[in-house]
């Protein structure tokens, strides 16, 4: 079974709109945290938003904000008021305590933010 | 600048030469970590190390592949005896090692073999 699901594998959104990336997981280690990387066409991986699982609120990190529903296992990235430098790939990634340091990636999403 | 530091940016070898792929990790991380990405896929991990140690080699391929964290310099991943599968995108991270700290990427390496 795949451990870390994107099922949108492109999308376009109007400039200045949000956007909502769908991110599911697969785990049994109740101890986690979920990652979500911008890869603009440049190829560089840049991190933009981190979920530890037993976190109580839901991270936000400025037009970021991560939609964390444990029980339905998923983690969707929500980007505010997208801009036209926000079209890259973005990719959602797990790691699990028991599994040590390493990430587990997503097949990613494709954004094109349309003017 | 402070970021993790990775060079070549573009290696380009022939079906059976070498390739060393170098890392420097962010000032004050002492955890590297290398994954694999193939065209229009996800990074794949292949090895964490910490200076002079490999922690967890579960994703390297069991032959040609090699990676070390020596001491002194960068990390270095290296591939011998080249194939055109090996192709790709090599990516190194590093981290302070903390259970719930994030891993910076650098700008990664493309290994093209003709």
């Amino acid at each position: 079974a795949q451990k870390i699901t994107q099922t949108q594998p492109g999308m376009f959104v109007q400039e200045k709109e949000a956007v909502t990336l769908d991110c599911t997981y697969d785990t049994s280690d109740p101890s986690y945290g979920l990652f979500w990387y911008k890869q603009p066409s440049s190829g560089e991986m840049i991190f933009l938003i981190y979920q530890g699982s037993y976190d109580q609120q839901n991270a936000t990190e400025g037009r970021y904000s991560l939609n964390f529903q444990k029980a339905r296992k998923s983690a969707n990235l929500v980007i505010s008021a997208s801009q036209l430098g926000d079209s890259a790939m973005y990719f959602c990634a797990m790691r699990e305590r028991a599994a040590g340091n390493k990430l587990t990636f997503g097949g990613g999403t494709r954004v094109l933010v349309k003017p | 600048n402070a970021g993790v530091m990775q060079n070549p940016r573009h290696l380009v070898r022939r079906r059976g030469q070498e390739a060393r792929l170098r890392c420097s990790p962010m000032k004050g991380h002492s955890h590297v970590y290398w994954y694999r990405q193939l065209p229009e896929e996800g990074l794949k991990f292949m090895v964490y190390l910490q200076k002079e140690n490999i922690i967890d080699e579960s994703g390297m391929p069991k032959e040609r592949f090699s990676a070390e964290f020596p001491k002194e310099g960068p990390s270095i991943l290296r591939i011998q005896q080249v194939v055109r599968g090996d192709s790709a995108a090599y990516f190194c991270a590093s981290s302070l090692g903390t259970p719930t700290d994030t891993q910076y990427f650098g700008p990664g390496t493309r290994l093209t073999v003709l």
